[in-house]
C-alpha cells in the first residue's frame, strides 16, 4: 500500500525559509515522479511542481508563480521527496501535501496523497 | 482566475443524478490533455476520484462517472448520497503554462 508522510510544517516569519519532506514506502519511489499541491485555507488546490524520476533526468518543474523561490529534490536512498521554500510570503499559508504524479505515466493523475503539513507564514 | 472553470456548488436530494462541469481550453482538453477528478472529503487530504477522463480507481463506486469533450469535461453522481458531501475538483496539464492546473473546486451538497 502506498504511504506518503509530510513533515516540517509550521509557523515561519515572511522572508524565511523551510523545507518539508515527504516520506514514501509502499512503492518504487525510484522510478516515480513527485508533485507537491498545496490548498490555501478556504482555497482551492494549486500545483506547486514536480520532480522526475533520476531514469527521466530528476529534473523539477514548477508552477510559473512559485519558480525561484521553491526548489524540489528528491533522495532516491531515503525514499524522500523535499520541497525547499525560501523567501516566504504571508500568501505562501497552505497546507502542503505531495502525491505521487502518474499523470504521465500510467495516467493515473496524482493517485496517492499524503496527509498534508501546515505551513503558516506570519510575523 | 482558475484556467479550469467550475460551478461554485451543485445541490441534489438523496438519490438524484448530479453534474459537474469543467470548462478548459485549447490548451489542456483541447490539446488532447485527460481529465481527473478529486474528491475531498471534509478536513481530509484530496483523493483520486476519476483518472484517464472515465476510469474508476478500485474503490470507487460506480456512480460516479466521468467524460470529456473538446474543451470540457464533466463528472456525474448518480444515486446521490450523504457521505457524497465534498468538494470536487478536475485536473489537467496545460501546454501553454507548462504545468499542471486544477479546476477551482465545487462543493456538492445532500439537501
Amino acid at each position: 500500500e502506498v504511504h506518503l508522510v509530510e513533515s516540517g510544517g509550521g509557523l515561519v516569519k515572511p522572508g524565511g525559509s523551510l523545507r518539508l519532506s515527504c516520506a514514501a514506502s509502499g512503492f518504487s519511489f525510484s522510478y516515480a515522479w513527485m508533485s507537491w499541491v498545496r490548498q490555501a485555507p478556504g482555497k482551492g488546490l494549486e500545483w506547486v511542481g514536480r520532480i522526475k524520476s533520476k531514469t527521466n533526468g530528476g529534473t523539477a518543474d514548477y508552477a510559473t508563480p512559485l519558480k525561484g523561490r521553491f526548489t524540489i529534490s528528491r533522495d532516491d536512498s531515503k525514499n524522500t521527496v523535499y520541497l525547499q521554500m525560501n523567501s516566504l510570503k504571508t500568501e505562501d499559508t497552505a497546507v502542503y501535501y505531495c502525491t505521487t504524479d502518474n499523470y504521465f505515466g500510467s495516467g493515473k493523475g496524482f493517485d496517492s496523497w499524503g496527509q498534508g503539513t501546515l505551513v503558516t507564514v506570519s510575523s | 482566475q482558475s484556467v479550469l472553470t467550475q460551478p461554485p456548488s451543485v445541490s441534489g436530494a438523496p438519490g438524484q443524478r448530479v453534474t459537474i462541469s469543467c470548462t478548459g481550453s485549447s490548451s489542456n482538453f483541447g490539446a488532447g490533455y485527460d481529465a481527473h477528478w478529486y474528491q475531498q472529503l471534509p478536513g481530509t487530504a484530496p483523493k483520486l476520484l476519476i483518472y484517464g477522463n472515465r476510469n474508476r480507481p478500485s474503490g470507487v463506486p460506480d456512480r460516479f462517472s466521468g467524460s470529456k469533450s473538446g474543451t470540457s469535461a464533466s463528472l456525474a453522481i448518480t444515486g446521490l448520497q450523504a457521505e457524497d458531501e465534498a468538494d470536487y475538483y478536475c485536473h489537467a496539464y496545460d501546454n501553454s503554462l507548462s504545468g499542471f492546473v486544477f479546476g477551482s473546486g465545487t462543493k456538492v451538497t445532500v439537501l
